[in-house]
C-alpha cells in the first residue's frame, strides 16, 4: 500500500481564495482524521469520519472550513475564503477502527501558505 | 478527559549519548499510550505503543518507553542516539469524548542530535 496520500504537498494562495486539500486513506481503513499543525497550537484535530460519516467536527475552526468524505477512498478539506491565519500544515490520517488502541497512519501533509 | 504533558520542548544531545524524552499523562482507570515521530517535512509515524502487558515497550530505531502507572509517566529513551534521530517526538493518548475516542497529542519535543 502506498500509505495515506495527500495533495497538494504545498499550496500558496492569496487571502480570499478557495483552497481544497485532498486525501486518499489506506484501503480498508474505516476511520479518517484531519489534523492541523501550527507552531502556536501544535496538532489539533479538526474532524473525524467513521465509515464516511462525520462523527465530530467540533475542531473545525469556523464556517469557512468544511470537509467531506464522499466515499471510502477520498476526503477533502475546503477553506473558503482563506485567511493568513489559516497558514499551517494540514495532515490527514487513517486507521482501522477508531483512535482507541489503534495506530493512525499519517500522510505527508499539505503545507498551506495564505498571503 | 485524558491529556498529556511533554515536559521539554527541546532536547539537544551529542551523537552516541543517551537521551530521555519525558511524557506525563493524566490518570485514568485504563490507558493506552503512544509515541509518534515526525522527521523534517514528513508526516507522523508510530514509534511505539503501550496497550497492556509488559510495562517496557520496545519500538523502532532502538527506542523504548516505560509505562509507570504510579508516576503517570511514559518516558521515551534511547541508549545511544544518531544524527538521523533528529526529529520531533510526540506523546499521545486517546481520550473518550462524545461517544468515541480521539487521539490527543502533546506539544512535542524537538530532539536535536549534534555531531
Amino acid at each position: 500500500d502506498a500509505g495515506v496520500i495527500q495533495s497538494p504537498r504545498h499550496e500558496v494562495t492569496e487571502m480570499g481564495q478557495e483552497v481544497t486539500l485532498r486525501c486518499k486513506p489506506i484501503s480498508g481503513h474505516n476511520s479518517l482524521f484531519w489534523y492541523r499543525q501550527t507552531m502556536m497550537r501544535g496538532l489539533e484535530l479538526l474532524i473525524y469520519f467513521n465509515n464516511n460519516v462525520p462523527i465530530d467536527d467540533s475542531g473545525m475552526p469556523e464556517d469557512r472550513f468544511s470537509a467531506k468524505m464522499p466515499n471510502a477512498s477520498f476526503s477533502t478539506l475546503k477553506i473558503q475564503p482563506s485567511e493568513p491565519r489559516d497558514s499551517a500544515v494540514y495532515f490527514c490520517a487513517s486507521s482501522l477502527g477508531g483512535a482507541g488502541g489503534n495506530v493512525l497512519t499519517f500522510g505527508a501533509g499539505s503545507r498551506l501558505t495564505v498571503l | 478527559a485524558q491529556s498529556v504533558t511533554q515536559l521539554d520542548s527541546q532536547v539537544p544531545v551529542f551523537e552516541e549519548a543517551p537521551v530521555e524524552l519525558r511524557c506525563n499523562y493524566s490518570s485514568s482507570v485504563s490507558v493506552y499510550l503512544f509515541w509518534y515521530v515526525q522527521y523534517p517535512n514528513q508526516g507522523l509515524q508510530l514509534l511505539l505503543k503501550y496497550l497492556s502487558g509488559s510495562t517496557l515497550v520496545k519500538g523502532i530505531n532502538g527506542f523504548e518507553a516505560e509505562f509507570n502507572k504510579s508516576q503517570t509517566s511514559f518516558h521515551l529513551r534511547k541508549p545511544s542516539v544518531h544524527i538521523s534521530d533528529t526529529a520531533e517526538y510526540f506523546c499521545a493518548v486517546p481520550t473518550f469524548s462524545g461517544g468515541y475516542n480521539k487521539l490527543i497529542f502533546g506539544a512535542g519535543t524537538r530532539l536535536a542530535v549534534h555531531p
